[in-house]
């Protein structure tokens, strides 16, 4: 079973508008994170936003905010009002314990590619 | 910044021959990571390091191996690369604990 899990492969929106991509995603564990990384067509992996298990409070970062619903498992990212520049492939991650040496890792989704239309 | 360094960027390389990838970091962070970026998977883990000479397996580890002789290099290699390992290679690193992950700039390899 997926990890993670972005329904939407891709979304079309106009300039201006609010932009909500979904991410879900399935673990056992009681302490993990979740991330969201942006990769424009130039190919770098540019870190939006971090939310931990723990955190109360709903991360925010500028126009980017992480919709976190515990119960739901649901790490939906929010980009208020959008623009040409954020036309890209946007992952959600979710980092968890790996067995050796206390390391821990990124598990991804599939990705999302949004288009920001004018 | 050039924090990580990945080399070489672009590769086009025979079936069978073997392909070395390196990973160079200037931030002494303990953890490192192998990815593999493929059109409708993600980037999905190949190998990890959790200090030199400290080294486990990922999801996709079949035909690969890693070394780590140095805090600051990590390498992946393809010992006989065959086409199916076509993809974009990501390099990550981490210090410890609960920071983040950094990326390097991706390796583009192409077995023909």
């Amino acid at each position: 079973a997926q990890k993670i899990t972005q329904t939407q492969p891709g979304m079309f929106v106009q300039e201006k508008e609010a932009v909500t991509l979904d991410c879900t995603y399935d673990t056992s564990d009681q302490s993990y994170g979740l991330f969201w990384y942006k990769q424009p067509s130039s190919g770098e992996m540019i870190f939006l936003i971090y939310q931990g298990s723990y955190d109360e409070q709903n991360a925010t970062e500028g126009r980017y905010s992480l919709n976190f619903q515990k119960a739901r498992k649901s790490a939906n990212l929010v980009i208020s009002a959008s623009q040409l520049g954020d036309s890209a492939m946007y992952f959600c991650a979710m980092r968890e314990a790996f067995q050796g040496g206390g390391a821990d890792g990124l598990t991804f989704g599939k990705g999302t590619h949004l288009i920001i239309q004018p | 910044d050039a924090g990580i360094t990945q080399s070489p960027r672009h590769k086009v390389t025979e079936t069978g021959t073997p392909v070395t990838l390196r990973c160079h970091q200037t931030e002494n962070h303990r953890y490192m990571y192998w990815y593999r970026q493929d059109p409708g998977h993600g980037l999905r883990l190949i190998h990890y390091s959790y200090g030199v000479k400290d080294t486990d397996k990922g999801e996709v580890s079949d035909g690969y191996s890693v070394s780590r002789s140095k805090t600051e290099d990590f390498l992946l290699t393809l010992e006989s690369a065959t086409s199916s390992q076509t993809s974009v290679y990501f390099c990550a690193t981490k210090k410890q604990g609960r920071d983040g992950y950094t990326f390097g700039s991706g390796t583009r390899l192409t077995v023909v």
